[in-house]
């Protein structure tokens, strides 16, 4: 159980292209979802909290209007990077949990290359 | 002072070989704290959780000292495919610290 699909796995685009990700928890709800950011050999970074229904909680530094987040339903959360830049490149994963206080479920992870 | 601290390693190690990763948090109040795995250029996968009696899953033995607000992960008998990145992280409500990750490299 406690099952996160993320999609696409993986992306290549031009630079100024956007790009949605979807996050989606597939056998349970998921109020809160989480966006992270990893850039190579480096620990994952929060990039924002994501609440069904309410505006995404955004950590320091992280630009609202860059990096779109919507959270229409209890099991689906999307990250959309607006006029993405080659410094957009970077590893995006999502995650949720199926119980209070209890563990994170990570999806697979996205690898974004924007050329 | 970070939330969660971890050594970042790398640890070389011998297949067989014992080997222990250790991890401080600074929130005396967090809620609840787990091990995950990260393979290279793949997600995190939760490895166990941990509790406050400690516990153990086959070769995995977690423990938790609250008190000195201490984290533990011990690996027995360890394989060529343990070798991964080994994440501590710390739940605060509704909020999740991550370690940086230990590196363990499994020889043969």
């Amino acid at each position: 159980g406690a099952v996160v699909s993320q999609h696409p796995s993986w992306v290549i685009c031009k630079s100024g292209t956007s790009v949605k990700i979807e996050c989606r928890s597939l056998d349970f709800q998921a109020t809160t979802m989480f966006w992270y950011r990893q850039f190579p050999k480096q620990s994952l970074m929060l990039m924002a909290t994501s609440n069904e229904g309410s505006k995404a909680t955004y950590e320091q530094g992280v630009e609202k209007d860059k990096f779109l987040i919507n959270h229409a339903s209890l099991t689906l959360s999307t990250l959309t990077v607006t006029s993405a830049h080659p410094e957009d490149s970077s590893f995006y994963i999502c995650s949720a949990r199926d119980a209070p206080a209890g563990p994170q479920h990570f999806g697979d992870g996205t690898r974004l290359s924007i050329l | 002072r970070k939330e969660v601290e971890q050594d970042p390693g790398p640890f070389n190690v011998p297949e067989g070989a014992t080997v222990a990763f250790n991890c401080t948090y600074s929130n005396s109040a967090s809620q609840s704290f787990f091990w995950y795995r990260q393979d290279c250029r793949k997600e995190p996968k939760l490895l166990m959780s941990v509790y406050s009696s400690g516990n153990e899953d086959g070769r995995f033995t977690a423990q938790l000292n609250r008190a000195s607000q201490y984290i533990s992960l011990l690996i027995r008998d360890s394989k060529l495919s343990d070798s991964a990145t080994y994440l501590c992280v710390v739940n605060d409500f509704n909020k999740f610290y991550f370690g940086s990750g230990t590196k363990l490299n499994v020889k043969p």
